[in-house]
């Protein structure tokens, strides 16, 4: 079956722009994770939703959201771009019905370069 | 929030060496997880381990969880260039927080 799936793959924005970047799931998955990825933090995480609900969030300023639709897609945005927001962010699909975090499958990521 | 600590940062190596590398952390795990990641993908999940001391094969590489689950290692056998990439170990930390908390990841390079 499809594995989740982000776009845009790469985009170079400039400072106090937004960004807006997507992720679709694998199909029958309810929940989605969003991940920020740089060379001197790793991977941190942002936020995660199911069934349109969040149901956690990490330790980012409010110009990082999110939401997730009723067909489980997800987005996120970035308003207000500073130069440190250049990173990968990767988003993570799981079925979601455990209360406890099981295997995450990750898209390929979205490359955001600011300037 | 548990802090994971990897060691070593970064390794390379010649074809077929062995190696192995670490995952710490100050408090028990719940359980862990060993992802790896390859150049231009996303993380794909190599195990989890739940048990302290459990041992775990996935072809060549051995996955052990330390008795009083606070630290793992990664052991690969005869590594290949396939190898290559960034190891990733990560915990959810238990309760029912719908994260994982990763570490930085062990970046490695087989050369032929």
């Amino acid at each position: 079956k499809a594995g989740v799936t982000q776009t845009p793959r790469y985009l170079i924005k400039t400072r106090g722009q937004q960004v807006t970047l997507s992720c679709s799931p694998i199909s029958g998955h309810r929940s989605v994770s969003w991940y920020q990825q740089t060379p001197g933090q790793g991977l941190q995480f942002l936020f995660e939703y199911f069934s349109e609900t969040q149901r956690n969030k990490g330790n980012f300023p409010g110009r990082f959201s999110g939401r997730q639709f009723s067909n489980s897609r997800s987005e996120m945005n970035v308003s207000t771009l500073e130069l440190g927001d250049s990173a990968l962010y990767l988003c993570a699909s799981s079925p979601g019905q455990e209360l406890v975090t099981g295997e995450l499958f990750f898209g390929e990521g979205s490359r955001l370069t600011v300037l | 929030t548990q802090l994971l600590e990897q060691s070593p940062q970064f390794l390379s190596i010649q074809e077929g060496e062995n190696l192995t590398v670490y995952c710490n952390s100050s408090s028990v795990f719940s359980s862990l997880q060993w992802y790896r990641q390859e150049p231009g993908e996303g993380p794909v999940l190599l195990v989890t381990v739940v048990t302290g001391g459990e041992v775990k094969k996935l072809k060549r590489l051995t996955f052990q969880f330390g008795d009083a689950r606070k630290d793992s290692s990664l052991h690969i056998t005869a590594a290949q260039p396939g190898d290559t990439g960034l190891y990733l170990c990560a915990t959810d930390g238990g309760g029912s927080n719908y994260k994982l908390t990763f570490g930085k990841g062990t970046l490695l390079t087989v050369n032929p």
